[in-house]
């Protein structure tokens, strides 16, 4: 699986779109791109994935470059429940349904 | 429409016990994952089941840990001799029987404490 990069932590007012970058440059072409959140103590919980077109549903978007290196998770209007740690993850759709990589993620802190 | 209901939410054990935690999927799916988040770490795979058969148990550790998911009944994860480097939350996933996707729902999870 491709290996991603994204920032330890990010502060955003509430109210306003928080950005929440990911890189994965190794990225291959059957790769899928899954974001997922976790709030403190609670289980993760699924967001948004995408292979090559931009997605978005009642949670966030997801916004994929066109050389799929690189992703950003949009959150349109943070709110103080929207406080979490991020993760971003790159798996083949096919293979081993269900056998995520969770790195370090990003901890996102909206404040009011 | 009862999401991945996991318990018991807490678990208290002495060293040398053995944990017991169950996970109902969410109706519908008969993909169940487990995972093991240890204090101030990241999740970690454990194991992945479908009814009466382990599919990839690569993230178990070699002794003392097995999982089922029988024909009835939520899945188990069995914990045997349980020492102080066990205690950590402990995730169950369920996903619906569609090929392609990882996407799923986790459990609230539950948190055991060897003592």
């Amino acid at each position: 699986d491709a290996k991603t990069t994204q920032p330890t932590s990010m502060d955003c007012a509430e109210g306003r779109a928080a950005n929440l970058p990911c890189n994965h440059s190794t990225i291959s072409g059957n790769e899928y791109v899954y974001w997922y959140r976790q709030i403190h103590s609670q289980g993760p919980q699924y967001i948004i994935h995408g292979l090559k077109n931009n997605e978005t549903n009642e949670m966030a978007s997801l916004i994929i470059t066109e050389d799929r290196k690189s992703s950003t998770l949009i959150l349109p209007h943070a709110t103080l429940r929207d406080t979490a740690v991020y993760y971003c993850i790159v798996r083949v759709g096919t293979d081993s349904w269900g056998k995520l990589q969770f790195g370090a993620g990003t901890q996102v802190v909206v404040t009011p | 429409n009862a999401g991945v209901m996991q318990n018991p939410r807490h678990l208290v054990r002495r060293r040398g016990q053995e944990a017991r935690l169950r996970c109902s999927p969410m109706k519908g799916h008969s993909h169940v994952y487990w995972y093991r988040q240890l204090p101030e770490e990241g999740l970690k795979f454990m194991v992945y089941l479908q009814k009466e058969n382990i599919i990839d148990e690569s993230g178990m550790p070699k002794e003392r840990f097995s999982a089922e998911f029988p024909k009835e009944g939520p899945s188990i994860l069995r914990i045997q001799q349980v020492v102080r480097g066990d205690s950590a939350a402990y995730f169950c996933a369920s996903s619906p029987p569609v090929s392609g996707a990882n996407v799923l729902t986790f459990g609230a999870g539950s948190r055991l404490t060897v003592l």
